[in-house]
């Protein structure tokens, strides 16, 4: 049971390029969200899936894609990297909406850095 | 809206000093919990605790003291004899009817020796 699995755990990116933040959890869990992580402001919501094909933006979407089209995965897609887009990301799962052992299981973090 | 305040940004104390950190919420939802997590250098995120709306009983697990009061929708965490180990960024987190969860500032705590 891996639980979440974020790649890459590193990332240098020029500005403009792409790329694509992995996350997979294998706990069949309906519930799953990005975060960012910079000095002082916590962890702020980017955007979140209460299944497969349904997301919604969080507190800070602009510049990311999701998309859910299985269970188990949920890509963060930059489309045009710009330096305000250096952070620590966060992936996280839940099975939250089945309302079983409310909690949620946090992958390692992603450390993007945009020059 | 769902907000949680951590007003505490840094905390410094010396080994065995008990410290407190503070957190308040604001939500509609009349179910909800509430979580603590630690972030230790390392930089995971540690499970503390999930508290929900309906169970006001404070808890107690070894040096971790929690406190939460509706009346002053507050959710505040107790370090007993604090370690250095104890040194970490502390998170308060909200969660609703969405599953949404989300996070206050976070409070630095250094414990020093």
């Amino acid at each position: 049971n891996a639980g979440v699995t974020q790649t890459p755990k590193f990332q240098v990116l020029k500005t403009g390029q792409s790329m694509t933040l992995q996350c997979a959890q294998d706990m069949n869990h309906e519930y799953m969200s990005w975060y960012r992580q910079d000095p002082g402001m916590g962890l702020r919501l980017i955007h979140y899936s209460v299944g497969a094909g349904i997301t919604d933006q969080g507190e800070v979407p602009n510049g990311y894609n999701v998309s859910r089209s299985t269970t188990e995965d949920f890509p963060l897609r930059l489309l045009s990297a710009a330096p305000s887009q250096t952070s620590v990301y966060f992936c996280a799962s839940s099975s939250a909406l089945r309302g079983e052992d409310y909690g949620y299981t946090f992958g390692s973090g992603t450390r993007l850095t945009v020059v | 809206a769902q907000k949680v305040t951590q007003a505490q940004t840094e905390i410094s104390v010396v080994e065995k000093e008990d410290v407190t950190l503070d957190c308040v919420y604001e939500t509609r939802d009349t179910t909800y919990y509430l979580f603590w997590y630690k972030q230790p250098p390392s930089g995971e995120l540690v499970f503390l605790i999930r508290r929900n709306s309906f169970d006001e009983q404070n808890e107690i697990s070894g040096r971790y003291s929690w406190n939460f009061q509706k009346s002053t929708s507050s959710f505040n965490f107790t370090i007993t004899a604090s370690q250095v180990v104890d040194s970490a960024v502390y998170f308060c987190a909200l969660s609703g009817n969405t599953g949404k969860l989300i996070f206050g500032q976070g409070t630095t705590l250094q414990v020093k020796p």
